[in-house]
């Protein structure tokens, strides 16, 4: 199985500031990894993945490090904006289909 | 297109009723899924179809009955459910091995 887990259950940041989502993970197997932003009353939104052959990928105004040594991912979004308020899910896929999802952690930017 | 259709949006059902959820993808996704997720917790992984066939189902009660009538549509049939069952029901679909996106999802009351 798999075991992931988000440091924080919330964070308040002021518009304009970066963020940073943190999140470990129990099994060396996993090999897949996403970051999907859940706000309110709406499913899963992808933002970004990682391959455990990588250990750093971008995005527009995101970016995702892997540290497969301690099983360690972060989500690091730049110039948050109000938009950018909901939960965030990162998860961990081993094998064919199987996703586990941490517990979430919930984005307040501050005007 | 990205994109996952679930119908309906809302459903209000008595413990004696029969309903379905439908889940629609046009992505040429071969894997597409079940979740459940409560308030202020992940989503659950309920079943996996993978090329129509059903592959993981993860112990989920007999009154939940999946279906998949073809490579585009996904069901989940239920019957006499209890109203613990109330919940956010996602859909989503993927290549096999690679990103799962998801619908909006289906909030189901049990009354």
């Amino acid at each position: 199985g798999e075991s992931v887990g988000l440091h924080l259950p919330t964070l308040s940041v002021q518009e304009g500031d970066n963020s940073i989502i943190n999140c470990a993970y129990s099994n060396s197997a996993s090999d897949y990894f996403i970051w999907y932003k859940q706000e309110s009353g709406k499913g899963p939104q992808f933002i970004i993945d990682i391959r455990s052959n990588m250990d750093k990928r971008q995005g527009q105004r995101v970016t995702v490090l892997l540290n497969k040594t301690v099983k360690h991912l972060s989500l690091q979004i730049a110039a948050t904006q109000p938009g950018d308020s909901a939960v965030y899910f990162c998860a961990a896929q081993t094998g064919a289909n199987n996703l586990f999802f941490g517990t979430g952690t919930r984005l307040t930017v501050i005007p | 297109d990205t994109e996952v259709t679930q119908t309906p949006k809302h459903l209000v059902m008595g413990m004696t009723n029969k309903k379905s959820l439908k889940c629609e993808q046009h992505m040429g996704h071969r894997a597409m899924y079940w979740y459940k997720q409560k308030a202020k917790k992940p989503p659950e992984l309920m079943f996996v179809y993978s090329y129509e066939k059903l592959s993981i189902n993860e112990s989920v009660p007999s009154r939940f009955s999946p279906e998949c009538p073809n490579s585009s549509l996904l069901n989940l049939h239920l019957h006499a459910l209890q109203p613990e069952d109330s919940a956010l029901y996602l859909c989503a679909s993927s290549h096999i091995t690679d990103t799962q996106y998801f619908g909006p999802g289906t909030r189901l009351t049990v009354l």
